[in-house]
């Protein structure tokens, strides 16, 4: 079973601007992490951030983690056309990852 | 360093067949999990590994699902007398969680079954 959902399913920029990608779970966690999938690359992780971080940076992406809410946001800055992917939330529980839906995101040269 | 690998990349197999799914790990890799991904879906949790130890499988959707590691490296995944809603993307991962500071997985790029 899914842990959680993230908005919007799917996503459509231009290049050069903002995506933002939201995540909300249901149990607690001890981390959440995101993944990027594309078919050439396939799963990749991008990013961490503990259940006692509120923000973290990596390079064009900030996460932010709101415990209270149980949600959690992706924010890609200056978006490429290489960014296009379908973008996973997931939680930790136990070792395993329990993942969202996804949010596909096509950024359009 | 190599990544994940699994293998076959691709397998189909007729409805009753019996499979087998093979996964090498990162070496020095104490964790090894294997997750289903349905087309349009995120990844779903099958199995956990730390090192031989089948620590967790929860997520094995029948009794037709088996996994091992024998040596605490390369783990296969084999499914029995396969169905049509079997058919997905088998994703392997790794990682140095030791069941005490969580870091990321490193995935392998899929077996996708196809059962007809």
């Amino acid at each position: 079973s899914q842990q959680g959902e993230e908005d919007p399913q799917a996503l459509s920029i231009q290049e050069g601007e903002n995506a933002t990608m939201n995540c909300s779970y249901k149990t607690s966690i001890n981390n959440l992490q995101w993944y990027r999938q594309n078919s050439g690359r396939g799963l990749v992780h991008l990013i961490l951030i503990r259940s006692n971080e509120r923000e973290k940076h990596s390079g064009r992406l900030r996460v932010t983690l709101d415990t209270s809410k149980k949600s959690s946001s992706l924010l890609i800055t200056a978006s490429r056309a290489a960014d296009t992917a379908s973008y996973f939330c997931a939680t930790g529980q136990g070792g395993k990852l329990i993942f969202g839906q996804g949010t596909e995101l096509s950024v359009k040269p | 360093g190599a990544g994940v690998s699994q293998s076959p990349r691709y397998k189909v197999a007729k409805r009753g067949q019996d499979v087998a799914l093979r996964c090498d790990p990162i070496s020095g890799h104490v964790s090894l999990f294997w997750y289903q991904q349905a087309l349009g879906q995120g990844p779903e949790f099958l199995t956990y590994f730390q090192n031989e130890a089948q620590l967790d499988k929860s997520g094995l959707p029948s009794d037709r699902f088996f996994a091992e590691r024998p040596e605490g490296s390369v783990s296969t995944l084999k499914i029995q007398r396969t169905q049509q809603e079997d058919s997905a993307v088998y994703l392997c991962a790794s990682s140095y969680f030791t069941g005490i500071i969580y870091n990321e997985q490193f995935f392998g790029p899929g077996t996708r079954l196809t059962v007809l």
